[in-house]
């Protein structure tokens, strides 16, 4: 059974800091880790996701990098500004169909 | 291209009480997932549809049923509501399998 954990589960930095979340996943035998950003009251933001065959997707200030091989993806944020404040999930698609496995999830909050 | 629209947004409801939530998938996509999201639990898989068929269930009792219609809306039940049932209820839709999972704002369901 597929586990997800994203330690910790908060975090507070100041603005403009360079920052890594964390995402570490028990089976390997994986198909995508996607990274999602959720505000409060809201559904999920896809951000970035990962094939298993990659190793690692950028867009603008994100890059997701994957290694299969220990269980544990990132999720670097550049430049980190007080609008990406969010909780932040990782999740592991595992089968060939959609099925997701979530973590708890990162609530970041980003000080001006 | 309009995203995934769930209704309603807000439901509140009675023990013992049923209740249908709808999820609306961005056009073109052919996968619809259904997740529940509680704070103590987090993010659980609940099912998934592709072309009308149920391809994965996760571990919910079947009071939770689903079904897609031949247009890719799709409908989630819940029967003989709990008060563990409040929860938000997400819907995510995709075009195919190892896709992007894109989710929608959620139906916040409340037991009273």
């Amino acid at each position: 059974k597929q586990e997800v954990t994203q330690i910790p589960a908060a975090l507070s930095v100041p603005e403009g800091e360079n920052l890594v979340l964390n995402c570490s996943f028990t089976d390997s035998a994986i198909y995508n880790l996607q990274w999602f950003r959720q505000d409060p009251g809201k559904g999920l933001t896809s951000l970035l996701l990962i094939q298993s065959s990659q190793r690692e997707q950028t867009s603008g200030r994100l890059n997701a990098s994957l290694d299969k091989s220990s269980g544990r993806s990132t999720l670097y944020i550049a430049a980190s500004q007080p609008g990406d404040s969010a909780t932040y999930l990782c999740a592991a698609g595992t089968g060939a169909n959609s099925k997701l496995t979530f973590g708890k999830g990162i609530t970041l909050s980003v000080r001006p | 291209k309009a995203g995934v629209t769930q209704t309603p947004r807000y439901l509140i409801k009675t023990r013992g009480q049923q209740v249908t939530l709808s999820c609306s998938p961005i056009s073109g996509h052919r996968s619809v997932s259904w997740y529940q999201q509680t704070p103590g639990q987090g993010l659980q898989f609940l099912f998934e549809y592709f072309s009308e068929t149920q391809r994965n269930k996760g571990n919910f009792p079947g009071r939770f049923s689903g079904r897609q219609f031949s247009n890719s809306r799709s409908e989630m039940n819940v029967s003989t509501l709990e008060l563990g049932d409040s929860a938000l209820y997400l819907c995510a839709s995709s075009l195919w399998s190892n896709q992007p999972q894109h989710f929608g704002d959620g139906t916040r369901l409340s037991i009273l």
